[in-house]
């Protein structure tokens, strides 16, 4: 166990529908991070949220936003939903006390996203 | 974007045996790291390795940071069948820009009893 904890475990939804994913960080982690898992293009990096705010951003959808709340947790929300979001959603969490510190992430379980 | 060139894609073996994987990049990575993935379950945390040429051992399981600071290693000694998953090498940038991981595609370890 991580410590990392993820909700939904499963998620079936259809086109054009809007989910929300929660995560919430290990105690003390400041960092989270969203990456998505698919079969054709492994784990890719979405983004990342620092104590609240913005911080790095990857291959992430305009369709797709996230926010990180006063209380650590984030959520990830995706719209729009297409066939080809399916996928598994990780969120890691980390301390990152600041940029040069040695760091470590701790992944969750993951959702799994089904859009039919 | 950055690329890890991860190898083999997949494995068979007989429990017992030893396990050799790499990964190498075009890019400089200050940090490697190695995860294993269950079916079902996220990415666990095997090793993490800081500098360039560090060796570090969790177990039966070593690993190398390269000297070029563009590839890493992954050995399993004496391979028992819980060693079964998925293996994924991630190279951290440097910290001066973000803290994401760039994620190799994996290597499928199947142990036959």
């Amino acid at each position: 166990d991580s410590g990392v904890t993820q909700t939904p475990k499963h998620l079936i939804t259809a086109t054009g529908q809007r989910v929300t994913l929660r995560c919430s960080p290990r105690s003390g982690d400041l960092s989270v991070y969203w990456y998505q898992q698919s079969l054709d293009q492994g784990l890719q990096f979405l983004i990342q949220y620092y104590n609240g705010e913005e911080r790095a951003k990857g291959n992430i959808l305009e369709r797709f936003s996230a926010q990180q709340f006063p209380d650590l947790h984030s959520e990830l929300n995706l719209s729009s939903l297409e066939l080809g979001d399916s996928a598994l959603y990780f969120c890691a969490s980390s301390v990152a006390l600041w940029a040069g510190e040695i760091d470590t992430q701790y992944f969750g379980p993951g959702t799994r996203l089904t859009v039919l | 974007g950055q690329q890890l060139n991860q190898s083999p894609q997949s494995m068979f073996i007989q429990e017992g045996e030893d396990v050799s994987m790499n990964c190498t990049s075009s890019s400089i990575f200050n940090t490697w790291l190695w995860y294993k993935q269950e079916p079902g379950e996220g990415p666990v945390l095997l090793i993490a390795l800081y500098k360039a040429g560090e060796l570090t051992s969790n177990g039966r399981l070593t690993a190398q940071f390269g000297i070029t600071r563009k590839d890493s290693f992954l050995n399993i000694s004496a391979s028992i069948p819980s060693d079964v998953g998925i293996y994924f090498c991630a190279g951290q940038l440097d910290p001066g820009g973000s803290e994401k991981l760039v994620f190799g595609k994996g290597t499928k370890l199947t142990v036959n009893p």
